[in-house]
């Protein structure tokens, strides 16, 4: 357990509307990652962070917005959901190279 | 695009046989190789990771990498029932400095 929560745990929206998923690391891990994982393709990166307000995209960041105002927490955003979006998201952080996954929340877009 | 290929299977095997899963990946400055399981329902969880050519044995589980290939396995010894899972085959890859890994889409393992 790397001490990484992710809320909420199930979701249920709306096209259109905005979601914003939370990550949160108790163990001061500079890096933060974001994933997307669907059937048939397996885990892809969204976005990742490797500090405080320092974000880059990573493979299927479009539709996606990230924020990371202090070390502990990195936001996911979905400014306008659409059902593609519908997924089950992971969150990481690393150790030197080593990544450890949050338990995943499960969004369902409507 | 980097790519990261796997069987998808899935792989049966009888209890207490060798499994052998195979990981193929196209980045050649790919330095770190990363096992995974992953329970139905479930996330990620590490089983073992290598930098170096040739094998590494954790218990009943040996990775197996060949750079000049761009080949990585994972061996496992006298499976369970409890081993059957996805396994994911993950490499890194350099992007403007920082490391981020590349997921094979996973091969199930049964175990029966």
């Amino acid at each position: 357990d790397a001490g990484i929560t992710q809320s909420p745990r199930h979701k249920v929206t709306e096209t259109g509307t905005p979601v914003t998923l939370r990550c949160h690391q108790t163990e001061n891990h500079r890096y933060m990652y974001w994933y997307r994982q669907d059937p048939g393709h397996g885990l892809r990166l969204i976005h990742y962070s490797y500090g405080v307000k320092d974000t880059d995209k990573g493979e299927v960041s479009d539709g996606y917005s990230v924020s990371r105002s202090k070390t502990e927490d990195f936001l996911l955003t979905l400014e306008s959901a659409t059902s593609s979006q519908t997924s089950v998201y992971f969150c990481a952080i690393s150790e030197r190279e080593t990544q450890y996954f949050g338990p995943g929340t499960r969004l369902l877009v409507l | 695009q980097k790519e990261v290929e796997q069987n998808s299977g899935p792989l049966s095997v009888p209890e207490g046989a060798i499994a052998s899963l195979n990981c193929t990946y196209s980045d050649r400055g790919s330095q770190s190789f990363f096992w995974y399981r992953q329970y139905s329902g479930k996330s990620p969880e590490l089983i073992m990771f290598i930098y170096s050519n040739g094998d590494k044995e954790d218990g009943r589980f040996t990775a197996q990498l060949n750079k000049a290939s761009q080949y990585v396995s994972l061996l496992i010894r006298d499976s369970q029932p409890s081993d059957s899972a996805t396994y994911l085959c993950a490499v890194n890859s350099v992007n403007s400095g920082y490391s981020t890994l590349t997921f094979g889409k996973g091969t199930m393992l049964l175990v029966s």
